[in-house]
Order: structure tokens, then C-alpha cells, then sequence
């Protein structure tokens, strides 16, 4: 069964640090891994990543794609309030075209 | 235009009642998606559309019946539900082989 797991789970900082959140996977015959970002309503796209585009970079956000360890990362630096939100990992396989597997989220809290 | 809508925003119905959930895209996507989102839970895919064609369908209850009129439009047609589907439900669109889903505001769903 295809899985991922986010980690950690929930993470509070101060404006201005640097966070990295993690994304592990298991998916037999991997397309994709997609980050998002969750504040009140709908996820809003960030980062597709794959085996031809493993790092991704938009602004103070960056997304890293280790296939080897079946992992990503996903770097906030200089963080701003307004990024506080749950941000969520996907990952689409192959077979499973169109079909994509959430991990749990990582609940993201930034204090002034 | 990266925009799904969907409409309603909120929806409060009984047991007893039959209510319809729409989505619209003009991105010219031929995927589109219905997800369940419970509270501090990730999305849940429901069902996929595929060329308006149901492709798949993750084992839903009867209750919830999808349905794809056209290329832009998705509806989502609810009859005796219970208070456990009470949740936001989630709207997406992509192209068809492609990861990155765009998704909508939600319809935030309370079945009394």
C-alpha cells in the first residue's frame, strides 16, 4: 500500500527562522511529490518535483527530492506569520495516474 | 486562470434531505476530483473524472453520486447522509496525466 509520512507533525518558531519539513514515501513506481499549503479552505499548490526537476525554489521556499531515500524537504527561510499553515505532501505513482497519496501534514506555527 | 470554484460555501442539511455540491473550472483540465477533508486530516480522494468519465471511485458510499455534465463541470449529489459526513469537501482539476491538481475553496458540509 502506498504511504506517506510527514514529519514533524507540528512545529512552532519565531518570524525570522529557518524550518525545514520532512517527507517520507513509499509508493510503488513513483511520478511525482507535490508540496501544499493549507491555511482555512482549499490546499494551494507549491512544488511539483520529479525525477527530471528535483529542486524546486520560489522565493524563501525550496523543495528538495531525494529519490534515493524516497524523501523530500521543504525549506522556509526567513519566516513571515503569514506562513503559518498546515502544509501537505502528496505523491502520485504511476499506476495510480491521477491518484494522489497525502501524508498526514505538518502543522506549521510562526509567532512574532 | 488557475481558479476551481465551488458552490456552496457552507451547507447545512438533514438526514432526510437531497443536495447537490458543484464544481466549475475553465482551465480546460480533463481530471477532476472530489475529496473528503475531515478536521486535522488530510484530503481523502472520493472520486476521479476523466474525460467526464468516472475512472475512479473509492469505494463511496451510494449516498454521495457523482456526476460529470461536461468538461468544466462537477457535481456532487447527496442523499441520506449521516452526521459522520459532515466534513469540507474538496473540489480538484488537472490535465490528465499531470500531478499538480488545483483545487477549490470547499463546500464545508454539517448534516444534522
Amino acid at each position: 500500500e502506498d504511504k506517506v509520512v510527514q514529519s514533524p507533525l507540528s512545529l512552532v518558531v519565531h518570524e525570522g527562522d529557518t524550518v525545514t519539513l520532512n517527507c517520507s514515501y513509499e509508493v510503488t513506481n513513483f511520478r511525482s511529490l507535490l508540496w501544499y499549503k493549507q491555511e482555512k479552505k482549499a490546499p494551494t499548490f507549491l512544488f511539483m518535483l520529479t525525477s527530471s526537476g528535483i529542486e524546486k525554489k520560489s522565493g524563501r521556499l525550496s523543495s528538495i527530492l531525494d529519490k534515493k531515500e524516497l524523501s523530500s524537504i521543504l525549506n522556509i527561510t526567513a519566516t513571515q506569520t503569514g506562513d503559518s499553515a498546515i502544509y501537505l505532501c502528496a505523491v502520485e505513482a504511476v499506476q495510480g495516474a491521477q491518484k494522489l497519496v497525502f501524508g498526514q501534514g505538518t502543522r506549521l506555527t510562526i509567532n512574532p | 486562470d488557475t481558479e476551481v470554484t465551488q458552490t456552496p460555501k457552507h451547507l447545512v442539511m438533514g438526514m432526510t434531505n437531497k443536495k447537490s455540491l458543484k464544481c466549475e473550472q475553465h482551465m480546460g483540465h480533463r481530471a477532476m476530483y472530489w475529496y473528503k477533508q475531515k478536521a486535522k486530516k488530510p484530503p481523502e480522494l472520493m472520486f476521479v473524472y476523466s474525460y467526464e468519465k468516472l475512472s475512479i471511485n473509492e469505494s463511496v458510499p451510494s449516498r454521495f453520486s457523482p456526476e460529470c455534465p461536461n468538461s468544466s463541470l462537477l457535481n456532487l449529489h447527496l442523499h441520506a447522509l449521516q452526521p459522520e459526513d459532515s466534513a469540507l469537501y474538496l473540489c480538484a482539476s488537472s490535465t490528465f496525466w499531470a500531478g499538480e491538481q488545483y483545487f477549490g475553496p470547499g463546500t464545508r458540509l454539517t448534516v444534522t
